[in-house]
């Protein structure tokens, strides 16, 4: 069982240009959660996701960033017109769906790292 | 709301000596609190984790951590560093009451020196 796979791992934008970044979560997953992490700094939730749904997207950017989660396919986090300030590492986790126990360990990619020049 | 302070942003300790990482937590629910570790450039790994069982929790790598709800604490400790345990630590709570989104500390950049 494969865990969760990002890709790219590396991405380099020009400023304008739109980020596409790609989550698999692991077999049997539902939930997906959408981190950035800026230099120096922790981790800040984006995005939580579940399939064909946004269930929290309280730390997302109002304008420029959207996700999805298709029925098929792996989650997208999408940058429109992307700025040096986007320059940052961006981290996607997956959990089981238990029906209803929250508290289930999320695993995580190895991550995106985005540069904007 | 929830959150969780790292009291350390750095850490140094000599190679066979005890490592303690300090986290405190403010909760409104009955948390759940994990020790992620991250080496550089690398993703993150789980150390370990509380979901209010055993109020001291063991995990990978010889690390441990105990939830002392009086103290609002969990801190992260390890009787003998090595030298592969230098890395980035982060001490995070769950928000169990919206969906398991993750709350992260700050981190605590931990040096090991031979």
């Amino acid at each position: 069982n494969a865990g969760v796979m990002q890709n790219p791992r590396h991405l380099v934008r020009r400023r304008g240009q739109e980020a596409r970044l790609r989550c698999s979560p692991m077999k049997g997953h539902s939930h997906v959660y959408w981190y950035r992490q800026l230099p120096e700094e922790g981790l800040k939730f984006m995005v939580y996701l579940q399939k064909e749904n946004i269930i929290d997207e309280s730390g997302m950017p109002k304008e420029r960033f959207s996700a999805e989660f298709p029925k098929e396919g792996p989650s997208i986090l999408r940058i429109q017109q992307v700025v040096r300030g986007d320059s940052a590492a961006y981290f996607c986790a997956s959990s089981l769906s238990t029906g209803g126990l929250m508290n289930t360990e999320a695993f995580f990619g190895q991550g995106t790292r985005l540069t904007v020049v | 709301a929830q959150s969780v302070t790292q009291l350390d942003s750095h850490v140094s300790v000599s190679e066979g000596t005890p490592v303690l990482l300090r986290c405190n937590y403010s909760s409104s629910y009955s948390p759940s609190l994990f020790w992620y570790v991250q080496h550089p450039n690398k993703g993150l790994q789980l150390l370990l984790k509380y979901t209010s069982a055993a109020t001291l929790v063991k995990g990978i790598n010889g690390f441990e951590a105990e939830f002392k709800k009086s103290e609002t604490s969990f801190h992260l400790t390890k009787p003998s560093a090595h030298m592969s345990d230098a890395a980035e630590y982060f001490c995070v709570v769950s928000d169990n009451n919206q969906g398991g989104k993750l709350i992260f500390g700050q981190g605590t950049e931990l040096s090991v020196k031979p």
